[in-house]
């Protein structure tokens, strides 16, 4: 099973509309960041969240750490054709070593009709 | 400000054959690099990372081979291609500090036929 579960797999949304993905962990968390990528192309940085409780915005993007669910959200206000793409999320983690290593999710596909 | 350079962006290769991916980072120096292949539903495999010149480590055994003959240079290989590797394979980099972001270079869409 997944380390980190992103929900929903695939969003449609009509322009205007808001929207939440949700990214678990089954571990604790000790970095979350999110990216987002167009198909066939690489991954571009949002945002990282390193504390329980931390937000960042990013024009209309807005991305909430919850430490102790072990979870983190993304929110698009106001969708637009521009926002389409799949969504990732990465999380730090400290392997058998105590070395930090990123693990990722499987990515949300979210489509905005005009 | 610094960037991330990865080509070719699309290779087909017949199965046997050797391959060579590269990979530069420019506006940085001493970075970690990372490869990385992106399949259909399985999500973002680490392949290989290195911190420095010359020190490669691998995340899985496969049939692929990563070197770092310069500070800010990263190369994929393989010297005989089998139908599995097809895939997107991406290139990523961060400063030194752990709690840095990665930052990827755009992608190369491989397809062994």
């Amino acid at each position: 099973s997944q380390e980190l579960e992103q929900s929903p797999q695939s969003l449609i949304v009509q322009e205007g509309k808001n929207l939440t993905i949700n990214c678990t962990s089954s571990k604790t968390l000790y970095g979350l960041y999110w990216y987002k990528q167009k198909y066939g192309e690489g991954l571009i940085f949002l945002m990282m969240l390193q504390k329980g409780g931390e937000e960042k915005s990013h024009e209309k993007i807005t991305a909430k750490l919850d430490e102790k669910k072990q979870q983190s959200s993304l929110h698009i206000t106001a969708s637009q054709p521009s926002h389409a793409g799949i969504y990732l999320c990465g999380a730090a983690r400290r392997n058998a070593g105590n070395n930090r290593k990123l693990i990722w999710g499987l990515g949300t596909s979210l489509a905005v009709n005009p | 400000s610094q960037t991330i350079h990865q080509w070719p962006a699309t290779l087909v290769q017949p199965v046997g054959s050797p391959l060579s991916l590269e990979c530069t980072v420019e506006g940085t120096s001493n970075p970690n690099l990372y490869w990385y292949r992106q399949a259909a539903g399985r999500g973002l495999q680490l392949l290989f990372y290195s911190v420095g010149i010359g020190q490669i480590s691998s995340e899985v055994p496969q049939n692929l081979s990563a070197s770092r003959p310069q500070d800010r240079q990263f190369i994929l290989s393989s010297k005989k291609l089998l139908l599995s590797d097809s895939g997107f394979y991406l290139c990523a980099w961060r400063p030194g500090s752990l709690n840095s972001p990665l930052h990827f270079g755009n992608g190369t869409r491989l397809t062994v036929t």
